[in-house]
């Protein structure tokens, strides 16, 4: 059956630093891959989104890799702030069908 | 632009009764709409995609005569959860998705969510 992990359930780290999120998968094909930022009681906010043939991504401080070989994809923010204290969701899809892992809990602590 | 928008934001009602989720996509035509349910510290559960026009497509063990969904328009998706049972408190939250937004028309916008609570 299809499965998405993501690294831990919760991840510490002091500000300034960089934090790095772990998504991997198994019996699953996707034509791209996206990660979303959700806030309590909010729903998830889109963030960058990866094709299956692309290695990388940035935005702003942020940056996505995607290895299909290795059937994981990496989440960096660099220079975090505690404002980026939030669940990061990663989402596998192709055409019709999206599956998100169970997300990571982030905490920046100043 | 690609906003999402859900009413009401949070909604108790009795046991036994229906309820109504209205999910609007506020500056583009959703092709596609999709309905999460997401519980406590869970990530989301997709219950079903509805493509504008047809019938909504439930994932397995959604019991479509309990969670109806209609997608009359392609900016307008509605979610009734009919006979609700305190089981099915919970955030209900849509996405949408459409060929007109820019860039990659894969990218998916989620509304604010639905707090239900049934007593």
């Amino acid at each position: 059956s299809q499965k998405i992990e993501q690294n831990s359930e919760a991840l510490n780290i002091q500000e300034g630093k960089t934090a790095t999120l772990t998504c991997n998968y198994t019996n699953y094909s996707p034509a791209y891959l996206q990660w979303y930022r959700q806030d309590p009681g909010r729903g998830p906010v889109f963030l960058l989104l990866i094709r299956e043939n692309e290695k990388e991504k940035r935005k702003e401080r942020l940056k996505v890799t995607f290895d299909t070989t290795l059937k994981q994809s990496l989440f960096h923010i660099t220079a975090s702030q505690p404002a980026d204290s939030a669940t990061y969701l990663c989402a596998l899809a192709n055409n019709n069908d999206m599956r998100f892992g169970a997300g990571t809990r982030l905490t920046v602590k100043p | 632009g690609a906003v999402v928008s859900q009413h009401p934001s949070w909604v108790i009602c009795k046991s036994g009764t229906s309820v109504k989720i209205e999910c609007r996509s506020l500056d583009f035509q959703a092709t596609t709409m999709f309905w999460y349910r997401q519980f406590p510290k869970q990530s989301l559960m997709l219950m079903a995609t509805s493509n504008e026009g047809s019938k909504a497509t439930y994932e397995q063990g959604v019991e479509k005569d309990k969670f109806l969904i209609n997608h009359a328009s392609l900016t307008l998706s509605t979610l009734t959860v009919t006979s609700a049972h305190p089981e099915d408190s919970s955030f209900y939250i849509c996405s949408a998705r459409g060929p007109g937004l820019a860039g990659a028309k894969y990218e998916q916008y989620f509304g604010p969510g639905t707090r239900l609570t049934v007593t």
